[in-house]
């Protein structure tokens, strides 16, 4: 059964630098997601994405994020100089076309770690 | 605005007890869609399952039913005959036609704990 996959599953950066982090969303989905779950808190919305473009951001994602499909299968989130508060597993998902099967399928989780 | 409640941050149980785990949302839409996840200790997130607003069935699946009750905004998770592999944290989420992305809002989350 296709998956969402997420590399790296554990990245630690020091505070300023940039980081990447990668998802390959299921082949046939269209539209695409990224969550941020601060360590013992609930999942939250950071961005969506169709068509190549950005179609609904939440407030977290400020000026420091960014998102990326640039070669058709990979999906990245961009976070350009990280803070101690961007510490949080980032779960990537995807859904299909068919707006009647509303379900999104969610990769395993990058955890990064903010020193 | 929409909104998910879990007012229920943490609940033991002891192995073969029932257990409901509570949920309430807010929502102005008249189309939308209800979901729970499992979220063991590993941290990935597991699609337990997905309701729509016009489906008012209660579903059972094994040890696991649920009751979607669109009168007091609440769609309760219940886990008959509970089992150490159950210890998780469990997520409500609800997803919004008219936001016409979908994104999902959850809820904080339901620390559930089975002790043997």
């Amino acid at each position: 059964e296709p998956e969402v996959t997420q590399t790296p599953s554990h990245q630690v950066t020091q505070m300023g630098q940039e980081v990447i982090l990668r998802c390959v969303p299921i082949s046939n989905h269209l539209y695409f997601y990224w969550y941020r779950q601060i360590l013992g808190q609930k999942v939250e919305f950071l961005v969506s994405f169709y068509n190549n473009e950005i179609s609904e951001k939440s407030e977290i994602f400020d000026d420091q994020f960014s998102v990326e499909r640039p070669d058709g299968s990979n999906f990245t989130l961009k976070i350009r100089s990280t803070k101690l508060e961007d510490s949080a597993m980032y779960f990537c998902a995807s859904r299909p076309r068919d707006r009647a099967y509303n379900e999104q399928f969610f990769g395993p989780g990058t955890r990064l770690t903010v020193l | 605005a929409q909104k998910v409640t879990q007012a229920q941050t943490e609940i033991s149980v002891v192995e073969k007890e029932d257990v409901t785990l509570d949920c309430v949302y807010e929502t102005r839409d008249t189309t939308y869609y209800l979901f729970w996840y499992k979220q063991p200790p590993s941290g990935e997130l597991v699609f337990l399952i997905r309701r729509n607003s016009f489906d008012e069935q209660n579903e059972i699946s094994g040890r696991y039913s649920w009751n979607f009750q669109k009168s007091t905004s609440s769609f309760n998770f219940t886990i008959t005959a509970s089992q150490v592999v159950d210890s998780a944290v469990y997520f409500c989420a609800l997803s919004e036609v008219v936001s016409g992305t979908y994104k999902y809002i959850f809820g904080t989350g339901t620390r559930l704990k089975v002790l043997a």
